[in-house]
């Protein structure tokens, strides 16, 4: 079975700081490996996914994230924070004998200072 | 058109009502779901629909009836829910009607439940 640990429940950053969301892993077998946003009040949107190919990752409002196979690990970094990228952040896996089934992490809350 | 639809946005019922929760895309996507999401958590599957049928019913309690008439619509029938149930139901859909689980999710903004 394959699970998802978001190591940090909560991330507090002012503003204009980097920031980084750690995201492990565990999988017998291969691995999709995703990020979602999730702001108050809404539903989830997808940042980024890695698939195969290259380890990192480039997704949408300037987020990143880098698959390390060896250390089971897809953590999301973002260089500078804004004021709006306070939200919910899940990170999320599934594979390809699950029926399309998403496991989703914990998740941590992004909470940006200025 | 690349959303996903769902009404109502909030929903309050007692726990004698009957009440549906539709979902809607026209992205051409064959693969649907629903997910339970409790405040401060993770979404939790409930079911998917593949080419219109059910293929994953995550051993959800038979007051929750989901339906699929067509592929861009799903809906799920509510009945005697407890309070308990309330949370942000969450609908989404994928371009996955095979269950590869490559592409990800399309999720919509969700219906807010409250039972009283």
């Amino acid at each position: 079975a394959q699970s998802v640990t978001q190591l940090d429940s909560q991330v507090p950053v002012f503003e204009e700081a980097p920031v980084e969301l750690r995201c492990n892993y565990s999988s017998s077998v291969s691995v999709y490996l995703f990020w979602y946003v999730q702001y108050p009040n809404q539903g989830l949107q997808l940042l980024l996914k890695y698939l195969s190919g290259s380890t990192l990752v480039k997704g949408i409002n300037g987020f990143e994230a880098e698959f390390n196979k060896s250390q089971t690990s897809f953590h999301l970094r973002k260089p500078s924070v804004h004021i709006s990228d306070t939200a919910e952040y899940f990170c999320a896996v599934s594979t390809y004998n699950q029926g399309g089934k998403l496991i989703f992490g914990q998740g941590t809350e992004l909470s940006v200072k200025p | 058109d690349t959303e996903v639809t769902q009404t109502p946005k909030h929903l309050v019922m007692g726990m004698t009502n009957k009440k549906s929760l539709k979902c809607e895309q026209h992205m051409g996507h064959r693969a649907m779901y629903w997910y339970k999401q409790k405040a401060k958590k993770p979404p939790e599957l409930m079911f998917v629909y593949s080419y219109e049928k059910l293929s994953i019913n995550e051993s959800v309690p038979s007051r929750f009836s989901p339906e699929c008439p067509n592929s861009s619509l799903l809906n799920l029938h509510l009945h005697a829910l407890q309070p308990e149930d309330s949370a942000l139901y969450l609908c989404a859909s994928s371009q996955d009607p095979k269950g590869q689980g490559i592409y990800g999710y399309t999720f919509g903004s969700g219906t807010r439940l409250t039972v009283v």
